[in-house]
């Protein structure tokens, strides 16, 4: 397995756009996070999917921020519109199903919002 | 928060010296895992420890957790400057569905 593929690996976009970034868990992975890494917060959980179905989003910072997971082999965290405050990495991970396990990351977009 | 956090910030030693970090959390857990980044990098998975253990090895490294005192160790022996990189803790807490929270990171430099 070629591990989780986030796309694209770097965004640079202007205020006021809308931004989508791709994900593509681990097949057979039930779980998938989408986190987001800054300097000042650290990595922040923003919502986590559970066999497709989003369990927790009390994480995603506003209304501009919206995540889906149509199937089980593909999810997009979509911000619109982007502000310069939502420059950050953002990670995509994925984990199988049971007690402690581990979370499998993909390498990270790097949006920058001018 | 949920957040655990690391300590130091930052440390750099050099090559062949031990390396010690430490988190501390503020919930229960059903484990504690270390993991590492480097720069530029995605999060790699370094190993896991679960509540009802106290002490994990793996290689160079030597993981303790007390969960009387809600704190972990990680120790990394013999360092390479190859080990450089950034490393997180992250709990389980229990009932929560495989969620994991991050601490804030230690940055180690290893000095050739």
């Amino acid at each position: 397995d070629a591990g989780v593929i986030q796309s694209p690996r770097h965004e640079v976009t202007e205020m006021g756009q809308e931004v989508t970034l791709r994900c593509k868990p681990i097949s057979g992975h039930d779980y998938l996070f989408w986190y987001r890494q800054t300097m000042m917060r650290g990595l922040e959980l923003l919502i986590y999917f559970n066999n497709n179905v989003p369990i927790d989003d009390s994480g995603m910072p506003e209304d501009r921020f919206s995540a889906k997971m149509p199937n089980a082999s593909f999810s997009t965290l979509k911000i619109q519109p982007s502000e310069p405050r939502d420059s950050a990495v953002y990670f995509c991970a994925s984990s199988p199903t049971g007690p402690n396990t581990e979370a499998f990351f993909g390498q990270g977009t790097r949006l920058t919002v001018v | 928060s949920q957040q655990g956090e690391e300590d130091p910030q930052a440390l750099s030693i050099q090559e062949g010296e031990n390396a010690t970090m430490n988190c501390s959390y503020k919930t229960s857990i059903n484990n504690l895992q270390w993991y590492r980044q480097n720069s530029g990098r995605g999060l790699v998975h370094l190993i896991l420890i679960r509540s009802n253990e106290r002490e994990k090895h793996s290689g160079r490294l030597r993981v303790t957790l007390d969960t009387s005192k809600k704190s972990s160790s990680l120790l990394i022996t013999a360092s390479r400057a190859a080990d450089t990189a950034s490393y997180f803790c992250a709990t389980e807490p229990p009932n929560t569905g495989n969620q994991f929270y991050f601490g804030t990171g230690t940055s180690l430099t290893v000095i050739p």
